[in-house]
């Protein structure tokens, strides 16, 4: 059966230094990957989108990647700080259909 | 744009009563998703439109839930007869869906938190 995980339940890191949250998936062919910020008493909100033939995607302090063949998704936040910790979502975009299939989410604390 | 918006925001009601929560997506968005969000399950596909007509329903849990979208601008989700299980936040979900898929990210709303008592 199809699985995405993410590297851990809580994140917690230091003001400044880069954050990385990990997404794994099995038994999928994802078209796109998505990745999601999502605050208390919040729906999710679109971060960034990478393709499945593409390996890195950029955004100001935000940084993806897609292995394919490792079947991972690495999202990288660079010089982080307070106002970034929120829970992190990635979302497996198929090829045919809107079945978006998210992950259990990544909560991160950017300590000061 | 108000973006999609959803009522109630918090629900509380008994078991076997009837619930239903209601969405309007984001003018010109020709999808719409509802999802349920628990802490043991994470966020759960219940059922999406396009175009107002419902295409996959194979998250919906049972037969006691029904959704429904009369048209573009409204949508609405039923639980009969609501149970303790069913307690969750549930979001509705919008998106514009075309030839283009990078278009197709989703935009939601702040969510119904329900409690069945």
């Amino acid at each position: 059966s199809q699985k995405i995980e993410q590297n851990s339940e809580a994140l917690n890191i230091q003001e400044g230094k880069t954050a990385t949250l990990t997404c794994n998936y099995t038994n999928y062919s994802p078209a796109y990957l998505q990745w999601y910020r999502q605050d208390p008493g919040r729906g999710p909100v679109f971060l960034l989108l990478i393709r499945e033939n593409e390996k890195e995607k950029r955004k100001e302090r935000l940084k993806v990647t897609f292995d394919t063949t490792l079947k991972q998704s690495l999202f990288h936040i660079t010089a982080s700080q307070p106002a970034d910790s929120a829970t992190y979502l990635c979302a497996l975009v198929p090829f045919y259909g809107q079945n978006f299939v998210f992950g259990p989410g990544t909560r991160l604390s950017v300590l000061p | 744009d108000a973006g999609v918006i959803q009522s109630p925001r918090h629900e509380v009601t008994e078991m076997g009563q009837e619930v239903t929560l209601r969405c309007k997506p984001i003018s010109g968005h020709n999808s719409l998703f509802w999802y349920r969000q628990t802490m043991m399950r994470g966020l759960e596909l219940l059922i999406y439109f396009n175009n107002n007509v419902p295409i996959d329903d194979s998250g919906m849990p049972e037969d006691r839930f029904s959704a429904k979208m009369p048209n573009a601008s409204f949508s609405t989700l039923k639980i009969q007869p609501s149970e303790p299980r069913d307690s969750a936040v549930y979001f509705c979900a919008s998106s514009l869906s075309g030839w283009d898929r990078e278009d197709e990210k989703l935009f939601f709303g702040s969510g119904t938190q329900l409690s069945v008592l």
